[in-house]
């Protein structure tokens, strides 16, 4: 069964202090996995594509990098401003146009 | 920059009754799509749209729900006789192309009441 899992489901951080958020997931022929920032009562904001094992992308303070089996996103020297769910999610096997969501990690920066 | 919008932002409405919930997709995009999050849960697939048809839906997509695109803008999700348990968040999105390395790009939401 095509499943994605986020973990920690909340991550409290201090300014500046470095982490990374675990995305893993069971899916057959894996079209690209996607990251995405969603604020309260706001909708998902797209962040990377990641298609295959090794590939990394960057953005501000953000990497996301990608494995066989799961994808991090690394977050370096973070700021209040980042606080936010991130959510992961990949297309269905077989498919490209549903994406199946993780349940999120709940990121709070404190100053 | 081209962005996803929404109407109404937020929707009460009594159950059984019916509502549509309006969506602007960008305007190059050809594959539209709505997913629903209740509340502390994960956002999850309803409808894929393309070329005036369903392209794929999800087993809570039943006959309570249809999708059109009325005109060349707009894009809109019906729900008839509304449940309690239908309340939620509904997010449109769109994306260029299926599999689109830019991903699925989202609206604001609407927030649905069912009363």
């Amino acid at each position: 069964e095509d499943q994605v899992t986020q973990s920690p489901e909340a991550l409290r951080l201090q300014e500046g202090e470095s982490s990374s958020l675990n995305c893993s997931y069971t899916v057959s022929g894996l079209r690209g996995l996607f990251w995405y920032r969603q604020d309260p009562g706001k909708g998902p904001e797209f962040l990377f594509t990641l298609y295959s094992a090794g590939e990394e992308k960057e953005k501000e303070r953000l990497k996301a990098t990608l494995t066989k089996k799961e994808s991090f996103l690394h977050i370096t020297a973070p700021k209040p401003e980042d606080s936010a769910t991130y959510l992961c999610a990949v297309p269905f096997s077989g498919g490209y146009n549903k994406l199946i969501f993780g349940a999120g990690t709940r990121l709070a920066v404190h100053p | 920059e081209p962005e996803v919008t929404q109407t109404p932002s937020h929707q009460v409405t009594q159950m059984g009754q019916e509502v549509i919930l309006r969506c602007v997709p960008i305007s190059n995009h050809l594959y539209f799509y709505w997913y629903r999050q209740i509340l502390g849960q994960k956002v999850e697939f309803l409808v894929s749209f393309y070329n005036n048809e369903i392209s794929e839906k999800s087993e809570i997509f039943d006959d309570q729900f249809s999708v059109e695109r009325p005109d060349g803008s707009n894009f809109t999700l019906k729900i008839r006789s509304t449940k309690l348990e239908d309340s939620a968040m509904y997010f449109c999105a769109s994306s260029e192309w299926k599999g689109s390395p830019e991903g699925q790009y989202f609206g604001p939401g609407t927030r649905l009441t069912v009363t």
